[in-house]
Parts: C-alpha cells; sequence; structure tokens
C-alpha cells in the first residue's frame, strides 16, 4: 500500500466551478498534512497545511482532514484558469514529508 | 529574493560524469531535505539534514549519491558515474523544526538533470 494515494486524474472543470481533490494515506500516526501547487516545469509551492480535524478556509480554498477515515480533500472553489496545475498531497511521516503522485487539474475557460 | 536556492537550474550530462547541485536554504531555517521528482511523480524523499547533521538517507539512495552540509548552510548534492536513470529534477527544500515531526518544506526551484 503507498503511503499517500490522490485520484489519479486528470481533473476538468469548468471557470467558476468548484474543483475537489481527495487523498488518503496509510499512516494512523501522522499529524500534519499539506496541499502544494506545481505548475509544469515548476517546483512545488505550499498552498495549505491543516493539523486537525475538520475543515480549514483560506481565501478560496478549503481542505478537510478526517483522520478517523485517514482522508484529506482540498477544495477549490470559483476555479480559475490560473489554478489548472497539479495539485500533491503530502503528509508528515516523522522525520520527512511523503508525497502523493498528484492530480491534475484543468480549468477550462 | 530570501527564499530557497538551486543551482544550477539545468544540467546535461554524459553518462559516467559526476554532477553536484548546490542548495541555498532560507536562512533561519536548521532543516534541509533532497528529493527527487520524476515526470508524473510526486517528489521522493532521498535525505536530509537537521543543521549540519545528516540524520536519514532513504534506501533509494545508492552509494553514487553524497550529500553534505559543511557548518549547517549551504548543502551540495553530488551524484558519482551518472546513469541514464538519474535523469530528474532534484529538489532541495529547508524548513524551521524545532521539535519531532516535520512542519512546511519550501522548496527551491529545482535542478533538472538530463544524463544523455
Amino acid at each position: 500500500q503507498k503511503e499517500v494515494e490522490q485520484n489519479s486524474g486528470p481533473l476538468s472543470v469548468p471557470e467558476g466551478a468548484i474543483a475537489s481533490l481527495n487523498c488518503t494515506y496509510s499512516d494512523r500516526v501522522s499529524q500534519s498534512f499539506f496541499w502544494y501547487r506545481q505548475y509544469s516545469g515548476k517546483s512545488p509551492e505550499l498552498i495549505m497545511s491543516i493539523y486537525s480535524n475538520g475543515d480549514k478556509e483560506d481565501g478560496r480554498f478549503t481542505a478537510q482532514l478526517n483522520k478517523a477515515s485517514q482522508y484529506v480533500s482540498l477544495l477549490i472553489r470559483d476555479s480559475q484558469p490560473s489554478d489548472s496545475a497539479t495539485y500533491l498531497c503530502a503528509v508528515n511521516l516523522g522525520y520527512k514529508l511523503s508525497f502523493g503522485a498528484g492530480t491534475t487539474v484543468t480549468v477550462r475557460a | 529574493d530570501t527564499g530557497v536556492s538551486q543551482d544550477p537550474r539545468h544540467k546535461i550530462t554524459k553518462r559516467g560524469q559526476n554532477v553536484t547541485f548546490r542548495c541555498d536554504p532560507i536562512s533561519e531555517h536548521n532543516r534541509l531535505y533532497w528529493y527527487r521528482q520524476t515526470l508524473g511523480q510526486g517528489p521522493e524523499f532521498l535525505t536530509y539534514f537537521q543543521n549540519e547533521a545528516q540524520l536519514e538517507k532513504s534506501r533509494l539512495l545508492s552509494d553514487r549519491f553524497s550529500a553534505e552540509r559543511p557548518k549547517g548552510s549551504f548543502s551540495t548534492l553530488e551524484i558519482q558515474r551518472t546513469e541514464q536513470g538519474d535523469s530528474a529534477m532534484y529538489l532541495c527544500a529547508s524548513s524551521f523544526q524545532d521539535r519531532g515531526g516535520t512542519g512546511e518544506l519550501f522548496f527551491g526551484e529545482g535542478s533538472r538533470l538530463t544524463v544523455l
């Protein structure tokens, strides 16, 4: 079983719609969770961190965490063409972050 | 710019040659990480330093790879006798962590290696 798994995508959404990204992880003791955005040819950029069960909102982004289900999600509201990128879920595994393979989102105008 | 910087940004080399990448972390960060990323995959952990001490290395890191962080400042990652399978983006990241666990990592722009 992979440490971090994401829905494979690609995900295509119309401009203005909500993009929903999912991530599951295998290690029950993980305590911190992150979403990174990566544009093609660029390095990952941190967009959200979440540590407690429930929702955390930052602008158009909402992260949701359910530790009992070992599930993290990211919602992007009012999607814009500039949101077109690969979104990486990362989970704290002690001394390191373990990353999923990413979900590529395309926002079509 | 006070972010993580990496050099060179691109490196093309022939199989069998040695290459070295440099990373300058954010100055107040005590942890420095090296990751490798190939097309369609997420970053893969290679090694990390807490100050100048290299505390963990991935099993993926063969003996052709060596990393240093002298004086707990910048870090270098050297690959000896490069192979075509080493072609990837090498990402450096830094963080500040004053206790266990791992906080937010901030990545540099990466060093893209192509081995011919």
